[in-house]
């Protein structure tokens, strides 16, 4: 059983707009994280988040977890098509690093 | 290392046979997963062996599958009878002692039971 629902489920939009995408549950997360997967590839990881309200950013990606760890957003900026793909989100809500995977957003970014 | 290896890339076969799939971890890993993914949703997790032991596994993991890790490195997972619902993207990752919450990803292989 899926516990982390993901929105939306796909997402079009031009290059250079900005965009955000959902990661929600009703199970508190120890740690949370965000991948990126391509056709044809396993996902790779993007970022790890573990304290409550927790911000990181790697370039124009920022990635927040929610103050009570159950929800989680990832906010793109100017949107590239290299950053086509899909995103997923993963918790592992015992702490022993056995991550549940989100439904996924599929993103395409349009020249 | 050039990462998580997974051999076959894509494997069909007719319903009822056996298959099965073979995950290299990076080496040194300690931890080493094995997750399903059908289209269109992320990844199910299946099992997953610390070294040589395989501690646990999810009910979606029927008694028609089965995974060894018996030396601690490579890992197998063996799929007897198949079904047509058990083709998917079967995944693999792995991660060491010291980083367990970061999980690199194989290829995966790619099943189509016709």
């Amino acid at each position: 059983t899926q516990l982390l629902e993901q929105s939306p489920q796909f997402l079009s939009i031009q290059e250079g707009e900005n965009l955000t995408v959902y990661c929600n549950s009703s199970s508190v997360f120890s740690s949370l994280q965000w991948y990126r997967q391509e056709p044809g590839e396993g996902p790779v990881l993007l970022v790890t988040v573990v304290t409550g309200g927790e911000v990181k950013k790697l370039k124009r990606l920022t990635f927040q977890f929610g103050d009570a760890r159950k929800d989680s957003s990832l906010h793109i900026t100017a949107a590239q098509p290299g950053d086509t793909g899909l995103y997923l989100c993963a918790g592992d809500y015992s702490g022993t690093y056995k991550y549940i995977f989100g439904t996924g957003t599929r993103l395409k970014v349009l020249a | 290392d050039t990462g998580v290896s997974q051999d076959p890339r894509h494997k069909i076969t007719k319903r009822g046979q056996n298959v099965t799939f073979r995950c290299d971890p990076i080496s040194e890993h300690n931890r080493l997963y094995w997750y399903r993914q059908t289209l269109g949703q992320g990844p199910e997790f299946l099992t997953y062996f610390q070294n040589e032991a395989q501690l646990e596994k999810s009910r979606l993991l029927s008694d028609r599958f089965s995974a060894e890790r018996p030396k601690g490195s490579f890992s197998t997972l063996e799929i007897q009878r198949t079904e047509q619902g058990d083709s998917a993207m079967y995944l693999c990752a792995s991660s060491e002692r010291s980083r367990q919450e970061t999980q690199y990803f194989g290829p995966g292989t790619r099943l189509l039971v016709l």
